[in-house]
């Protein structure tokens, strides 16, 4: 069956702190991979979403960066944190199918950015 | 890309069924439903999913008019676990269109 991991879980960062999640999926090849945010009482917000390693395609312009070194590996980083970078940050993943398209959350990582 | 519509909020009493209607107007033809069910501090969990009239699974049913323009979810005799936020979604099958609104907040009340 198919996991997803994301670390850490929560994660408290200084402003101008540089910013590294990673998330990782098990048990399914060549997935579609995403990064969503979640601010407090807020809907999902998709920041970038991957095809493909090293394929990386932007939502929202940021100062967030995604790459995707590996498969099944997708890395969120930062060179320097804002306060509007707090947030709940979820990562997904999904398989090209044809039927409509589901996504699997991983747990999360709740970012706080001081 | 299709836009969807809930209401922001609902209540409802454990037992009872609760249905959740989302409008998509601009549905297109290879769009499409799914439903989203997240709890605080998680990750959304997938529902159900259909294309047209109904399906049912073990936790849902999705009712979808030959319009396509509305859908339904449908939770059976509701629970206290079942507080939670529901999203509706409507994409494609190319995984790169997904669009989640606020979404619906379901409280059930004792």
């Amino acid at each position: 069956s198919q996991t997803i991991h994301q670390w850490p879980a929560t994660l408290v960062q200084p402003v101008g702190s540089p910013l590294s999640l990673e998330c990782t999926v098990e048990g399914t090849s060549n997935p579609n991979l995403y990064w969503y945010r979640q601010a407090a009482g807020r809907g999902l917000q998709l920041l970038f979403y991957s095809v493909g390693i090293g394929q990386i395609s932007s939502e929202v312009p940021q100062n967030l960066s995604a790459s995707r070194p590996q498969d099944r590996q997708f890395i969120l980083s930062s060179k320097k944190l804002l306060l509007s970078d707090s947030g709940f940050y979820l990562c997904a993943w999904s398989l090209v199918a044809t039927t409509g398209d589901t996504q699997y959350f991983g747990p999360g990582t709740r970012l706080t950015v001081l | 890309l299709a836009k969807t519509t809930q209401p922001i909020s609902m209540d409802s009493y454990e037992g009872q069924e609760v249905n959740i209607t989302c409008s998509h107007n601009n549905i297109a033809t290879n769009d499409y439903i799914t439903w989203y069910q997240q709890f605080p501090s998680q990750g959304p969990r997938f529902i159900i999913q259909g294309y047209k009239t109904k399906v049912t699974n073990e936790v849902a049913s999705l009712f979808i008019p030959a319009d396509r323009k509305s859908s339904t979810l449908s939770l059976p005799r509701v629970s206290l676990s079942d507080t939670a936020v529901y999203y509706c979604l409507v994409d494609d099958n190319y995984g790169q269109n997904f669009v989640f609104g606020p979404g619906t907040r379901l409280s059930v009340l004792p």
